[in-house]
């Protein structure tokens, strides 16, 4: 079956750095998407792999590992915005969307 | 770019009536439109696939005959909650997909906040 991996919920410090990983098992693969889901709110897009490694997008990367099966999502310099549920999802082979449960964050000061 | 809208924002309707969301790609053509529900403090969960002019196809589980889905246009996507019960309340949230190319990104509506009395 096809299966996406993520904690359920993380807690960070305002300013520091977070790590959400993500374990998936799919029928064929075509990338993997990181969504921001605000409470009350539609998931906003994050970030898009499909090659192995890291790809920076100013405060937020996202890495890749395809024979792992891994990803994670890193956050730095968290900001209170940052509280949100974090979303990560796998393209499959009829580059249909497999979602993971989401992953919670929560910042304190 | 990429922006689609939903529309009601929000709904509360009596038990037994249908309620109509919509769907729009308001800056491109979105081949296929994908419905979610979304309980509190739970994932998406997907409820159907539509690809325009053809029928959707619904995740298992999910009753056909009770949410309708029409993709009659590369720009509007319906989902009409039939007879509607409370169990029905739920945030319901549309996605579209241009399609073509290498980057398969679900561009997502703000979501529908249906609550059934």
């Amino acid at each position: 079956g096809q299966n996406i991996d993520q904690p359920t919920e993380m807690t960070a410090t305002e300013g520091a750095i977070v790590q959400i990983n993500c374990t998936y098992q799919t029928s064929g693969f075509n990338g993997l998407f990181w969504y921001q889901q605000h409470a009350g709110e539609a998931p906003t897009f994050l970030s898009y792999n499909v090659l192995d490694g890291l790809e920076e997008k100013g405060r937020f990367s996202s890495f890749l590992s395809r024979s792992k099966g891994y990803s994670y999502l890193l956050l730095k310099e968290l900001q209170m915005k940052d509280s949100a549920s974090y979303l990560c999802a796998a393209l499959d082979s009829n580059y249909q969307l497999i979602w993971g449960a989401g992953t919670k964050l929560i910042i304190k000061p | 770019g990429a922006v689609v809208s939903q529309h009601p924002s929000w709904v509360i309707c009596k038990s037994g009536t249908s309620v109509k969301i919509e769907c729009r790609s308001l800056d491109f053509q979105a081949t296929t439109m994908f419905w979610y529900r979304q309980f509190p403090k739970q994932s998406l969960m997907l409820m159907a696939t539509s690809n325009e002019g053809s029928k959707a196809t619904y995740e298992q589980g999910v009753e056909k005959d009770k949410f309708l889905i029409n993709h009659a246009s590369l720009t509007l996507s319906t989902l009409t909650v039939t007879s509607a019960h409370p169990e029905d309340s739920s945030f319901y949230i549309c996605s579209a997909r241009a399609g073509g190319g290498d980057f398969y990104e679900q561009y997502f509506g703000p979501g529908t906040r249906l609550t059934v009395t």
